[in-house]
């Protein structure tokens, strides 16, 4: 199974900040690679795919990049409602796998 | 516009069985497998495996296999996910997924709501 190491485990950080989280799976999984924001009580949402590309609906402050064992997540321009849990998830191959996520808080 | 609504939550003691729904509207239901994902409280995602609506054929990831059953309802455009013999670590909340598009392998696009099953004597 692809392990996806997923860091920080959380962030605080101030309004206006920009933020960046990290995934690295433990293999290449060739930009096989999805970005999501949950809130709580709700179900996870769709921000990136294909490591690079932004979902319909998601503000352009949201940006996927890296490939082979790389990835990360930065949102420019902190907003309030940013404040959520992120997973990283590989759907290179079966079984699918998720970064253990990064709780957002701010400062 | 495509909606997964899923049953609502669950209590139940262990041992017993649970039977969580997903159904599916805004799309052909046979076009697209379901998937299910497993959250347990204060933790990660963790894929469960999926349902091909077409011919019925379920996979599962390794750790669900043996007490989990998916099926469907076709005509209902429901897919289902039994639990039996529970155990207080299947105390979570499920979430039925499916893909964007129609590949093998894709991203999730669209997420039920969740179903929370708690486990407790």
């Amino acid at each position: 199974d692809i392990q996806m190491t997923q860091s920080p485990a959380s962030l605080s950080a101030s309004l206006g900040e920009t933020v960046t989280i990290e995934c690295r799976p433990s293999e290449d999984i060739y930009n096989g690679l999805a970005w999501y924001q949950q809130k709580p009580g709700k179900s996870p949402q769709l921000l990136i795919y294909n490591a690079n590309s932004l979902h319909t609906g998601v503000p352009s402050r949201f940006s996927g990049s890296g490939s082979g064992t790389q990835y990360s997540l930065s949102i420019n321009s902190l907003q309030s409602e940013d404040v959520a849990s992120y997973f990283c998830q590989q759907y290179y191959n079966y079984p699918y796998t998720f970064g253990a996520g990064t709780k957002l808080e701010l400062k | 516009q495509i909606q997964l609504v899923q049953s609502g939550p669950e209590l139940k003691k262990p041992g017993e069985s649970v039977k969580i729904s997903c159904k599916a509207s805004g799309y052909t239901f046979t076009d697209y497998a379901v998937h299910w994902v497993k959250q347990a409280p204060g933790e990660g995602l963790r894929w469960m495996g999926w349902i091909n609506t077409y011919t019925g054929k379920p996979t599962y990831a390794d750790d669900f296999k043996g007490r989990f059953v998916f099926s469907l309802e076709a005509s209902a455009t429901t897919a289902n996910v039994q639990i039996s013999n529970l155990k207080n670590e299947d105390t979570a909340t499920y979430f039925c997924a499916r893909y964007e598009l129609r590949r093998l392998h894709n991203w999730f696009a669209y997420w039920g709501q969740g179903t929370l099953v708690t486990v407790s004597s």
